[in-house]
C-alpha cells in the first residue's frame, strides 16, 4: 500500500480561487516534500517541511504538517491558470532516509 | 547548467530486448535515483545511490540493473524487457538522501524517457 495518500484525486477550480490538497501517511517521517508535474513533463520541488516543523510558506504555497495524524496539506492560494498540473507529496522516512515514497498525485484544473 | 539529463526520450522495445536508459547530472550530486511512473499513479523507487560505487534497490528493482562508476552518471539497465516494463521512466538527483532532516535534498528530476515494451 501506498505510503503517502492524497485526496483529492482530481481538483477543479475557477482561477482566482485557493486550491487545497491534503496527504496522508503511515509511517515516521523526516521531513514531507511537495513537487508538481506539469503534462508530460519532470516533476519540479516546490517546498520541503522538516517533521519538527508545523507551517511553511513560498509564496502563494503554504504547507502545513501534523505529524500526530499523519497528514500535511499543501493551500494554493489566488490560483492562475499556470497552476494547472498534478501535485505530489512524498516522505522521507525516518527509517530508509535514502528513500522519498510519493503519493498517487492530484490532478488540479486551473478553469479560466 | 544542464541540470539532469536523460536519454532517449522515447523508445520503443520487443520483448525480451534490453537497452540501457542514461541519466547525467552536472550539479555534483552525491544522491541519485531512478522512478518509474504508470498511468495514474506516483512514481516509484527502482534503484538509488548514495555515491559512486554504492547502490541499493528501491521498492521495484525487478528486471533492472544499475551502476554508478561516476559521480555524474547513473545508467539504468533493462535486461530482458516485458510489456509490464511500459512506463514513463524518471531519473534524479540531489546533494543527499532525500530522507534526511537537511534543507537541501530537493530531487532535481529529468525529463523522463517513455518507453514502450511490445
Amino acid at each position: 500500500s501506498q505510503q503517502g495518500e492524497e485526496d483529492p484525486q482530481a481538483l477543479s477550480i475557477q482561477e482566482g480561487e485557493n486550491a487545497t490538497m491534503n496527504c496522508s501517511y503511515k509511517t515516521s517521517i523526516n521531513n514531507l516534500q511537495w513537487y508538481r508535474q506539469n503534462s508530460g513533463r519532470g516533476l519540479v520541488h516546490l517546498i520541503l517541511i522538516r517533521s519538527n516543523e508545523r507551517e511553511k510558506h513560498s509564496g502563494r504555497l503554504r504547507v502545513t504538517l501534523d505529524t500526530s495524524k499523519k497528514s500535511s496539506s499543501l493551500l494554493i492560494t489566488a490560483s492562475r491558470a499556470a497552476d494547472t498540473a498534478s501535485y505530489f507529496c512524498a516522505t522521507g522516512l525516518s527509517e530508509g532516509a535514502q528513500k522519498l515514497v510519493f503519493g498517487q498525485g492530484t490532478r488540479l484544473t486551473i478553469n479560466p | 547548467n544542464a541540470g539532469v539529463t536523460q536519454t532517449p526520450k522515447f523508445q520503443v522495445l520487443k520483448t525480451g530486448q534490453s537497452m540501457t536508459l542514461q541519466c547525467a547530472q552536472d550539479m555534483n550530486h552525491e544522491y541519485m535515483s531512478w522512478y518509474r511512473q504508470d498511468p495514474g499513479m506516483g512514481l516509484r523507487l527502482i534503484h538509488y545511490s548514495v555515491g559512486a560505487g554504492i547502490t541499493d534497490q528501491g521498492e521495484v528493482p525487478n528486471g533492472y540493473n544499475v551502476s554508478r562508476s561516476t559521480t555524474e552518471d547513473f545508467p539504468l539497465r533493462l535486461l530482458s524487457a516485458a510489456p509490464s516494463q511500459t512506463s514513463v521512466y524518471f531519473c534524479a538527483s540531489s546533494y543527499g538522501s532525500p530522507g534526511l532532516t537537511k534543507s537541501y535534498n530537493e530531487q532535481f528530476f529529468g525529463p523522463g524517457t517513455r518507453l514502450t515494451v511490445l
